[in-house]
């Protein structure tokens, strides 16, 4: 399956640096998502966007729409210990959902 | 968004010997997928699990090593049959709204 290219993989932050990861496709999307994956759990669903060109944000998370619809960013603002994790990126096809290769984020204290 | 539950959590098996994971919804929702994770990798479609028909299976994945059910809008279930240990892997049951998927926490499964 189509799997998308995400950047980077690894991040080593200081707690209260921003962070900023993106996601880009060869192929058009209709829908971009931003996961949250704890060890040990299911992906939990951080931003849903549904229009190019559209900028959402959740609480410290900013999350935009490429106006190409090929690609998405993600922004972590006043990053803290909890936001330690791997992020994933998700685009919709169709009734399919194709996902990146995961950031994993490290916030040293 | 819907509650998933996944079950089991987690398990260690033999090889040749098959699993069975369970994934209830507490909603009706149109479709259902299976996903797996592999250790340290990103979520792989295995198949969509159809209400009343066959699912429909990725590239790569084949009914009888992932024969799946799903007999009603709120339930599924993924077999992992014959297993060896490149099964070893977390599997994952998530459901759809048309634009969004939710995820249950996933069965994380090592084959010994």
């Amino acid at each position: 399956g189509q799997q998308l290219n995400q950047s980077p993989q690894s991040m080593f932050i200081q707690e209260g640096e921003d962070v900023s990861m993106n996601c880009t496709s060869s192929s058009i999307f209709n829908t971009w998502l931003w996961y949250k994956q704890d060890p040990g759990e299911g992906p939990v669903l951080l931003i849903a966007l549904y229009k190019a060109g559209e900028l959402t944000s959740n609480g410290r998370l900013t999350a935009q729409f490429g106006i190409t619809r090929k690609d998405s960013f993600l922004n972590i603002s006043a990053s803290i210990p909890s936001d330690v994790g791997i992020y994933f990126c998700a685009g919709r096809s169709g009734n399919q959902f194709y996902f990146g290769t995961g950031t994993s984020l490290t916030v040293i204290p | 968004s819907a509650v998933i539950s996944q079950k089991p959590s987690r398990d260690i098996c033999q090889r040749g010997t098959s699993l069975t994971i369970q994934c209830q919804v507490d909603s009706q929702v149109t479709m259902m997928f299976w996903y797996r994770q592999q250790p340290g990798q990103s979520l792989t479609l295995i198949a969509t699990a159809n209400q009343g028909s066959e699912a429909t299976y990725e590239s790569g994945f084949v009914i009888d090593k992932f024969p799946i059910s799903r007999p009603n809008l709120t339930f599924s279930t993924l077999t992992v049959s014959n297993m060896s240990p490149e099964d070893s892997s977390i599997y994952l049951c998530s459901d759809s709204t048309g634009t969004t998927a939710f995820f249950g926490q996933g069965t994380r499964l090592t084959v010994v």
